[in-house]
């Protein structure tokens, strides 16, 4: 079975430049989350998709983030401008529900440097 | 507000000796505990679970315990070995949550041979 693949695994911008990441999740998965992880901190929340419907999104700055998932598939997570404080790990995740315990399965990330 | 705090940012054991790595939460609510493993340039990993119904669960070398009148988990890795070495996340979830992972921040384990 494929795992949640992302894409590109790092990118340098500089600030106020846009940047957009590209999630693919596991074959039906119906759950697709977006994390940021900041150096020597845990993975925290963005926004959570239900299929194509968003679940969650109350820790995305939204005059800046913006994500979609069209088809209820493939993800993308846009940030526009970049600050410097926006660098760090974007983490796709997957899951086959939402709602219930189960565990989440992540991509290997997309390393930003904002300079 | 830190609702799951992982208070050792670091542990250096043994090969062969044990590993414990605590983690804390404050939301009474959580009802599911999940710990995730992470080598360095690579996403997290699932490695154990536990639900609230329980207070321990065991798969192979690694074990998780739950005290809910604490809340309070840990993770016990018997024997450990140099693979082992990693960044381990403690996370919790529940109903309320609809199913997003709240992630402690880490405890980065390092087996010597």
């Amino acid at each position: 079975e494929a795992g949640v693949a992302q894409s590109p695994r790092y990118k340098i911008i500089e600030k106020r430049q846009s940047v957009a990441f590209w999630c693919n999740p596991i074959s039906g998965h119906a759950t697709l989350y977006w994390y940021q992880q900041i150096l020597g901190q845990g993975p925290k929340l963005l926004i959570q998709f239900q299929n194509n419907g968003v679940v969650d999104d109350s820790q995305l700055p939204k005059d800046r983030f913006s994500a979609e998932r069209l088809k209820g598939v493939d993800s993308t997570l846009k940030i526009q401008p970049a600050k410097l404080e926006d660098s760090a790990v974007y983490l796709c995740a997957s899951s086959f529900v939402s709602g219930v315990n189960t565990e989440a399965f992540f991509g290997q990330g997309t390393r930003l440097t904002v300079v | 507000d830190q609702q799951v705090k992982q208070n050792s940012p670091s542990l250096s054991v043994q090969e062969g000796r044990i590993s414990i790595l605590n983690c804390d939460y404050t939301n009474s609510m959580f009802d599911y505990f999940l710990w995730y493993k992470k080598y360095p340039a690579e996403g997290p990993t699932f490695l154990i679970s536990i639900s609230s119904i329980k207070d321990k669960n065991e798969d192979g070398r690694f074990t998780v315990f739950l005290n809910k009148s604490a809340k309070h988990l840990s993770l016990h890795i018997v024997p450990s070995q140099p693979g082992d070495s990693a960044v381990y996340f403690c996370a919790a979830s529940g109903y309320n949550q609809g199913g997003k992972l709240i992630f402690g921040q880490g405890t980065e384990l390092s087996v010597k041979p």
